[in-house]
């Protein structure tokens, strides 16, 4: 058990419908990773939060935006949604988000757009 | 677009052979990370290797970085069953400290 929380686990719907994924880091973490993880295209990172505030910005759609509460909790809130946006989403968390500091996985939100 | 690339894709070895994989990069890092996933799960942490270091060891893993060619390599020594899973390298650029995933390496150990 990573201590990394995610929810829900499975999550099936619609294309155009919107969806939320909430993760819960380890206890004492400050920074969230957000991940999007399909068979052609790998591990794609999405975005890092560090205490509250936006770190770092990847491959991120517009439709797609993120949030870290101020208790550390973190948001990822998907819109319009497409049949290709069907993948396993993963949340992972490290203490202070600086470089040398390894990254802590969530056991992933699968999502199924029909 | 992915920093590193592993290779090869997939990789099948009898139980207690040597596995090795590699992983290739495109611009200066921090460090580099591997990372093993079982079958759709999370990925769980191996091994850490600064830019500043060439090999680490950590149990039956050795990892070694090349930064001239922007290249590592994890090797498995004397593998098990439960070996089976997908390995990832992570790099974290200097440029914009992003932790970046590749496309990953599918081991599989044979009984």
């Amino acid at each position: 058990d990573s201590g990394v929380t995610q929810t829900p686990k499975h999550l099936i719907t619609a294309t155009g419908q919107r969806v939320t994924l909430r993760c819960s880091p380890r206890s004492g973490d400050l920074s969230v990773y957000w991940y999007q993880q399909s068979l052609d295209q790998g591990l794609q990172f999405l975005i890092q939060y560090y205490n509250g505030e936006e770190r770092a910005k990847g491959n991120i759609l517009e439709r797609f935006s993120a949030q870290q509460f101020p208790d550390l909790h973190s948001e990822l809130n998907l819109s319009s949604l497409e049949l290709g946006d069907s993948a396993l989403y993963f949340c992972a968390s490290s203490m202070m988000g600086r470089d040398s500091e390894k990254l802590f996985f969530g056991s992933g939100t699968q999502l199924s757009v029909l | 677009s992915q920093q590193g690339e592993e290779d090869p894709q997939a990789l099948s070895i009898q139980e207690g052979e040597n596995a090795t994989m590699n992983c290739s990069y495109k611009t200066s890092i921090n460090n580099l990370q591997w990372y093993r996933q079982n079958s759709g799960r999370g990925l769980v942490h191996l091994i850490l290797i600064r830019s500043n270091e060439r090999e680490k060891h950590s149990g039956r893993l050795r990892v070694t970085l090349d930064t001239s060619k922007k290249s590592s390599s994890l090797l498995i020594t004397a593998s098990r069953a439960a070996d089976t899973a997908s390995y990832f390298c992570a790099t974290d650029a200097k440029r914009d400290d992003k932790i970046i995933f590749g496309k990953g390496t599918r081991l599989h150990i044979l009984p």
